[in-house]
């Protein structure tokens, strides 16, 4: 079975610029979260997805920040525009049981590292 | 509030030694989750285990175990003779019911000196 994709791997833009990254979930997963990870720390919901509708958008700086999950599977996170302090990885994972139920297994994508100069 | 600490920053060992990663939670909830997850230098967060509030049973997966103590909020995880391959960061995380919010800790990077 495929696991979380996401691309791309490295981004490097100037500050002011705008940034998309993709994410496909593991086949038939009905959540999908977004997470950042700042060095050094540990990863921190961004916004949470139930098939195309948002479950849970309460830490994403919604100023700058946006996400979709159109068709309820693939999901595009955006940030427009980027500040030095978005220097993170930002990582995708998906579950299988819909969030309402017991926590189901968060299964992480390899994440995109992205730099901000 | 949920709250994960692992004060463990970085802690190294030679091959072959045990090491024993703690974590200590602070939740309201009394049903709860508590997850392991490895990042190894790939980056990827691999799932290793899950528990929920109401199973103390230790856990032992091969050279991998964990210690579930509600008395005292701790969810220790222990591998024994360690590897190189074991050398990465590992995080604890809580969850509380019906919502899939992990609440991760601040990690401990492991490093395994062979």
């Amino acid at each position: 079975e495929a696991g979380v994709a996401q691309s791309p791997r490295y981004k490097i833009i100037e500050k002011r610029q705008s940034v998309a990254f993709w994410c496909n979930p593991i086949s038939g997963h009905a959540t999908l979260y977004w997470y950042q990870q700042i060095l050094g720390q540990g990863p921190k919901l961004l916004i949470q997805f139930q098939n195309n509708g948002v479950v849970d958008d309460s830490q994403l700086p919604k100023d700058r920040f946006s996400a979709e999950r159109l068709k309820g599977v693939d999901s595009t996170l955006k940030i427009q525009p980027a500040k030095l302090e978005d220097s993170a990885v930002y990582l995708c994972a998906s579950s299988l049981v819909p969030s309402g139920g017991a926590a189901d297994t968060q299964y992480f994508g390899p994440g995109t590292r992205l730099t901000v100069l | 509030a949920q709250k994960v600490t692992q004060a463990q920053t970085e802690i190294s060992v030679v091959e072959k030694e045990d090491v024993t990663l703690d974590c200590v939670y602070e939740t309201r909830d009394t049903t709860y989750y508590l997850f392991w997850y490895k990042q190894p230098p790939s980056g990827e967060l691999v799932f290793l285990i899950r528990r929920n509030s109401f199973d103390e049973q230790n856990e032992i997966s091969g050279r991998y175990s964990w210690n579930f103590q509600k008395s005292t909020s701790s969810f220790n995880f222990t591998i024994t003779a360690s590897q190189v391959v074991d050398s990465a960061v590992y995080f604890c995380a809580l969850s509380g019911p019906g919502a899939n919010n992990l609440f991760f800790g601040t990690g401990t990077r492991l490093t395994v000196i062979p």
